[in-house]
């Protein structure tokens, strides 16, 4: 069975403090680890798509990087306005059919404090 | 990426009843469209995978005669709660996938 863990569960920074949280997951055949920003009763926002070990993505102040066993999402000198949950979900290669679900972590919580 | 809606985004009733849920992919035909149950602090948690034109797909401990979900165009998968009990009461998100997949703005559902 997939699954993903994150660390840690809440994190305060204060604004310009860079830091880094970790998404640790176990599946059968990785077909893709994403990075979602979720705000309080909305649904997920996508930052991004990572599908190979050694693989990076960057937009903004935050960078997403991958390898075979973790993701690290990285904030840097981070802002009140990237308060948020962040959500690591990986998707496996399916056994059949074109459908592939996400399987979630629960999140780490960010508060910035300016 | 996909533009995804919600109806309602808010919904609170009484034990017994029955609730629908509306979700619209609107810039893009969707085929498949998932649905997904939020409890608080709790992860994201895939509930069925709506299909066009045919029977949805549940996932294990999902109760399908509790939680019908009709996919009847390629912009459109209904979820209706019937009988809704409070352990019910969640944030029932969805998503349609266009190469990965795009959320919904969610539901909260509260039962009285």
């Amino acid at each position: 069975e997939d699954q993903v863990t994150q660390s840690p569960e809440a994190l305060r920074l204060q604004e310009g403090e860079s830091s880094s949280l970790n998404c640790s997951y176990t599946v059968s055949g990785l077909r893709g680890l994403f990075w979602y920003r979720q705000d309080p009763g909305k649904g997920p926002e996508f930052l991004f798509t990572l599908y190979s070990a050694g693989e990076e993505k960057e937009k903004e102040r935050l960078k997403a990087t991958l390898t075979k066993k973790e993701s690290f999402l990285h904030i840097t000198a981070p802002k009140p306005e990237d308060s948020a949950t962040y959500l690591c979900a990986v998707q496996a290669w399916g056994r059949g059919g074109s459908n592939y679900k996400l399987t979630f972590g629960k999140g780490t919580l960010l508060t910035v404090n300016p | 990426g996909a533009v995804v809606s919600q109806h309602p985004s808010r919904v609170i009733c009484k034990s017994g009843t029955s609730v629908k849920i509306e979700c619209r992919s609107l810039d893009f035909q969707a085929t498949t469209m998932f649905w997904y149950r939020q409890f608080p602090k709790q992860s994201l948690m895939l509930m069925a995978t709506s299909n066009e034109g045919s029977k949805a797909t549940y996932e294990q401990g999902v109760e399908k005669d509790k939680f019908l979900i009709n996919h009847a165009s390629l912009t459109l998968s209904t979820l209706t709660v019937t009988s809704a009990h409070p352990e019910d009461s969640s944030f029932y998100i969805c998503s349609v996938e266009e190469e990965t997949q795009y959320f919904g703005p969610g539901t909260r559902l509260l039962v009285l």
